[in-house]
Parts: structure tokens; sequence; C-alpha cells
């Protein structure tokens, strides 16, 4: 069965930076992109982006370009969200989902992880 | 951008009734190509992530029970329980995936009357 498992939460100083892993497991990695959503505490749902794990091609909305980079490790089927310059309204929780395949379309979510910014 | 607008932000049924959450987008999320809408719906439940309910505006995610439905086209959704259990309770989100940057809509909260 398709499986994401992300890294702990992390608690981080303004304007440092965090990385965030998702092992993906039952099914093939390279085969469906990665999408990253966050969720700020008692907030709606933000599209931060997807990696195309075959080739490593990315695409970001303009709101995270220059503070965002996403990447991933095929020997091990893992993606990564890196956030820089962290401030205090990036305190959420961050969510790896896989790529359905029909459509640039969330299907099967990590269990999510928190990630709080305070100084 | 596409914004996404849910109305309304919380509902309350009574369990066995219907319950009826609606979905607007500023643009058009069909793509006459295909002519297929680019929206899905997800529940989410406290403390977990999303799960995929609905895609392509109505067609249902394998596993998910008949009673959750999709209806719509262009820039107007609806997602319809049609007889609300208690394990209905959630916040649900439509989604647009027609162009990027990919938005969410910002929720409806679903509680038993």
């Amino acid at each position: 069965q398709v499986q994401l498992v992300q890294s702990g939460a992390e608690v981080k100083k303004p304007g440092t930076s965090v990385k965030v892993s998702c092992k993906a497991s039952g099914y093939t990695f390279t085969g469906h992109y990665m999408h990253w959503v966050r969720q700020a505490p008692g907030q709606g749902l933000e599209w931060m982006g997807w990696i195309n794990p075959n080739s490593g091609g990315t695409v970001y909305p303009q709101k995270f370009q220059g503070r965002v980079t996403m990447t991933r490790d095929t020997s091990i089927s893992t993606a990564y969200v890196e956030l820089s310059r962290l401030r205090s309204d990036d305190t959420a929780v961050y969510y790896c989902a896989r790529d359905q395949g029909l459509g640039y379309l969330p299907d099967y979510w990590g269990q999510g992880t928190l990630v709080t910014v305070s100084s | 951008d596409i914004v996404m607008t849910q109305s309304p932000d919380s509902l309350a049924v009574s369990l066995g009734e219907r319950a009826t959450i609606n979905c607007k987008s500023s643009q058009s999320v069909l793509y006459s190509s295909n002519n297929k809408n680019y929206l899905a719906w997800y529940q989410q439940k406290p403390g977990q992530p999303p799960k995929l309910l609905v895609y392509w505006a109505s067609t249902r995610e394998s596993g998910v029970p008949d009673r959750f439905s999709g209806s719509g086209s262009g820039t107007d959704f609806t997602l319809t329980i049609s007889s609300l259990q208690a394990e209905d309770v959630a916040v649900y989100y439509c989604h647009q995936y027609h162009s990027t940057p990919y938005s969410f809509g910002q929720g409806t909260k679903l509680e038993i009357k």
C-alpha cells in the first residue's frame, strides 16, 4: 500500500532554514510527481509546489520562489522540501502528497510535519 | 491566480439528512480540450491529512462511500452528502488543479445538528 512517512517536528528560529523529508513506499517513486502543501494552525491548505522525482524538475508558485527548494533522492525514495529565511508565519504543518498521475492532483498524503518558527 | 470560495463556512446537519457544500472559482476550471473540470474535493478530520473524495468534479475516488457525490462545471461546483453519518464530521475543501498556483477553498466545517 502507498505510504508517505515524513520526518519529525521541528522548532526553528526566524531567519534560519528547515528541511523536511518524505519517504515513499508501496509504489514506484519516480512514476509520480510529489506535491508539498502546508497548513497554518487552524487555517486552510496552501500549495507550495511539486517535484518530478524522475527528472528533478520543479514548479513553485511565485509566493515561494527564492525561498523554497524541492529535491529528491531516488536511491532511497525520499523527497525533501527546504524553506529558507523562515518567518513566524511559516509556522505550519507541512505535508507531502503523491500526485495521482491523471492530472496534477494529490491523492495519498503524508502524516504531516509541524514546523514551528519562534524566537 | 484562481481564487476558490466555498459556502457556507460552517454547516450543521442532522444525521441521515442531506448536506450540501458549494464552491465557486474565480475563473473556469474546465479544459475545453478534454472537457474535464480540474476540481477536486477533500475531507479533513482533526489531526489527519486531507483525504481525496472526488476528482474531475464528479468522479468518486476508489473506496469513497457513494453517499458522497460531486457536481458542477466551469466555475460552480457542489459536494453533496446524501445521508449524513457521524463519521462525516470534518472540514471539506474544494481544490482547483487547472492552473498554477493550484489553490484550495477556505474550507467548510460540517457538524451534526
